[in-house]
């Protein structure tokens, strides 16, 4: 089955830096990759997606990178705010069966 | 316009007494799945119903099962809960109809077994 992993666990930055979230996966027949932010006592939101049939998808100050090859993938934050304080986790999935698996999640604190 | 409601939000039980968790949905889809969360850990899949279909994980205990009368709702039953079964349980939604993969989280259930 599949297996994700999730690097780094924490990660502190200061304001207005940026953010670097990196996530690998097992199996290749992967092709649906969601990033979910999760505030302490929430529910995990969907910030971002991407597809296998694309290499990259950016959404204002959040940017998804895929690499089937390497089978990774990464999360950027750009202009960190204290509001993206939260868990972030990343996921793999087949579009057939929707079977998700999340990554153990990354705990970011930005700094004001 | 809530679009998946878990109730209660709260649940305290006692050690091997059963508790039945609850899921509903708005948005019509043929997926529901359950997840446990512990603390600073990432959501665990318990199972899912494609529509009516049953899918269990392997390595989810017999003690918890699962119950989907109609496409609205979805109900968690842990028939003995134990200390370790303390934590966050997560209903979610998603639609296979078309392409999208999305799964939409309700608030969770926070379980503490006494």
């Amino acid at each position: 089955g599949e297996n994700v992993e999730q690097h780094p666990s924490t990660l502190s930055v200061q304001e207005g830096d940026s953010a670097v979230i990196k996530c690998t996966y097992s199996d290749s027949a992967s092709n649906y990759f969601p990033w979910y932010k999760q505030e302490l006592g929430k529910r995990p939101q969907l910030i971002i997606d991407i597809r296998s049939n694309v290499g990259e998808k950016k959404d204002q100050r959040i940017a998804v990178t895929l690499n089937k090859t390497a089978k990774h993938f990464s999360l950027h934050i750009t202009e960190t705010q204290p509001e993206d304080s939260a868990v972030y986790f990343c996921a793999a999935s087949k579009s057939w069966n929707n079977d998700m698996r999340f990554g153990a999640g990354t705990r970011l604190t930005v700094k004001p | 316009d809530a679009m998946v409601i878990q109730n209660p939000r709260y649940q305290v039980t006692q050690f091997g007494k059963p508790v039945t968790l609850s899921c509903s949905q708005t948005l019509n889809h043929n997926v529901m799945y359950w997840y446990q969360q512990k603390s600073s850990q990432a959501p665990k899949l318990l199972f899912h119903y494609y529509d009516k279909d049953f899918n269990n994980e392997a390595d989810t205990p017999d003690n918890f099962q699962s119950r989907r009368p109609n496409t609205s709702f979805c109900f968690l039953d842990i028939r003995s809960p134990g200390l370790g079964d303390a934590a966050m349980y997560l209903c979610a939604t998603s639609s296979l109809a078309g392409v999208e993969n999305e799964q939409f989280f309700g608030p969770g259930t926070r379980l503490t077994v006494l």
